[in-house]
């Protein structure tokens, strides 16, 4: 079966520090791929998604980025975190519909 | 631009009664569509979904409807239990085979036993 990870489960991080996210799917392959953010009591926003290796698409201007260095490898990226980034970071892949990781919380303080 | 909402952002129920959320949606486009609950701190866990080419589907408790004449989604949980409290977010696929999801802002179910 399936499985996504996501990891760490929460951060808490300075402003201006850098960020690395990591998401890995199990029991699939050549999934797509997409990180989401949620601020509290909101719905999800979709960040980017990836259909491929090296495949990234961005779907709002932002201080983050994403990269696909393995097929089943999904990380999220800055290289100085704002408060505005503080959420909480959703991985999903994409079978049968789309199923949604454990999430990241992130607090920038 | 085009996006997904509800009607009631709060809903409270007895246990045992049955629960209707809504959802209303603007992108005629949109083909597909997914009910998620969420539990405090964890990620949206799948539900049920809904093809355009369909109106009603039916899961273990729940049953999705969809009216596309006055682009309406809602879902329908029998004999509601504690266990359902959640926020429940309908999602449309706007981003044809690519599946990028457009989220509603999310309805928050009570069950009260």
């Amino acid at each position: 079966s399936q499985t996504i990870h996501q990891w760490p489960a929460t951060l808490v991080q300075p402003v201006g520090s850098p960020l690395s996210l990591e998401c890995t799917v199990e029991g699939t392959s050549n999934p797509n791929l997409y990180w989401y953010r949620q601020a509290a009591g909101r719905g999800l926003q979709l960040l980017f998604y990836s259909v491929g290796i090296g495949q990234i698409s961005s779907e709002v201007p932002q201080n983050l980025s994403a990269s696909r260095p393995q097929d089943r490898q999904f990380i999220l990226s800055s290289k100085k975190l704002l408060l505005s980034d503080s959420g909480f970071y959703l991985c999903a892949w994409k079978g049968e519909t789309q199923y949604f990781g454990p999430g990241t919380r992130l607090l920038v303080l | 631009g085009e996006s997904v909402g509800l009607h009631l952002p709060t809903l409270s129920v007895q246990e045992g009664d049955n629960s209707i959320i809504n959802c209303a949606y603007s992108n005629s486009a949109s083909d597909y569509f997914i009910w998620y609950k969420q539990e405090s701190g964890k990620g949206p866990q799948f539900i049920i979904d809904i093809r355009s080419n369909m109106d009603k589907r039916q899961g273990q408790r729940v049953t999705v409807l969809l009216n596309k004449t006055v682009k309406h989604l809602s879902l329908q949980i029998a004999a509601t239990q504690p266990g359902d409290s959640a926020v429940y977010f309908c999602a449309e696929n706007s981003g044809g085979s690519n599946y990028k999801l457009t989220f509603g802002k999310g309805t928050l179910l009570t069950v009260n036993p």
